[in-house]
């Protein structure tokens, strides 16, 4: 099974800044099936970028996607203050999907 | 609106059996594989079970094979997740979510099990 392991675990960053986020897998991953969600708390995660640099419906162009093989990253360009939230990476690969344990983004 | 609402969810004893339903709206749900994932309080996302659109092929999380059935009702738009053999570890928010593009795109908010004595 495919392990996915986001850092940083806390990224603390001001409104306006620019985040980076890594998702490293322990074996290579389909980047067609790479996907990134945000959750906020108390409500259902939402999904951001699929097939690792696709932007779902709606998702504003300030969030991005990149990467291939064992190494992923999600980059929002200037940071909203609705941006705050915990973020994971999710892959698919013979009939199992796993999640990453997530990076939270606070405020700093 | 395209739209997912879970039900199901509750307290029961370590063992016992519960199911969970998940009523789809807004968009072609024979079309769509659909999943279910928990998130244990405080803690990350866990995929559990898949079920494909036309041919009802079902995946499980190794966590909860053998014990939990996914189902589908395409007839009434509605997935359904059967638990068994209850551990307090399944304690969790459930959520149902479609598949695209083997990615969750749309989600319900969640219907919250707990397992406790």
């Amino acid at each position: 099974e495919i392990v996915l392991t986001q850092s940083p675990g806390t990224l603390s960053l001001s409104p306006g800044d620019r985040a980076t986020l890594s998702c490293r897998a322990t074996q290579s991953v389909s980047s067609t099936y790479l996907a990134w969600y945000q959750q906020k708390p108390g409500q259902a995660p939402r999904l951001l970028i699929y097939g690792a640099s696709s932007r779902a419906s709606g998702i504003p162009d300030r969030f991005s996607g990149s990467g291939s093989g064992t190494d992923f990253t999600l980059t929002i360009s200037r940071l909203e203050p609705e941006d705050f939230a915990v973020y994971y990476c999710q892959q698919y690969g013979a009939s199992v999907w796993t999640f990453g344990q997530g990076t939270k983004l606070e405020i700093k | 609106e395209v739209q997912l609402v879970e039900s199901g969810g509750g307290l029961v004893q370590p063992g016992g059996s519960l199911r969970l339903s998940c009523a789809a709206s807004g968009f072609t749900f024979s079309s769509y594989a659909m999943s279910w994932v928990r998130q244990a309080p405080g803690k990350g996302l866990e995929w559990v079970s898949t079920i494909t659109g036309g041919d009802g092929r079902t995946y499980y999380a190794d966590s909860v094979k053998g014990r939990f059935t996914i189902s589908r009702d395409n007839s009434k738009n509605t997935l359904y997740l059967q638990m068994n053999s209850l551990r307090a570890e399944d304690t969790a928010v459930y959520y149902c979510a479609n598949v695209r593009i083997s990615a969750f795109d749309i989600w319900g908010q969640g219907t919250m099990v707990t397992v406790s004595s």
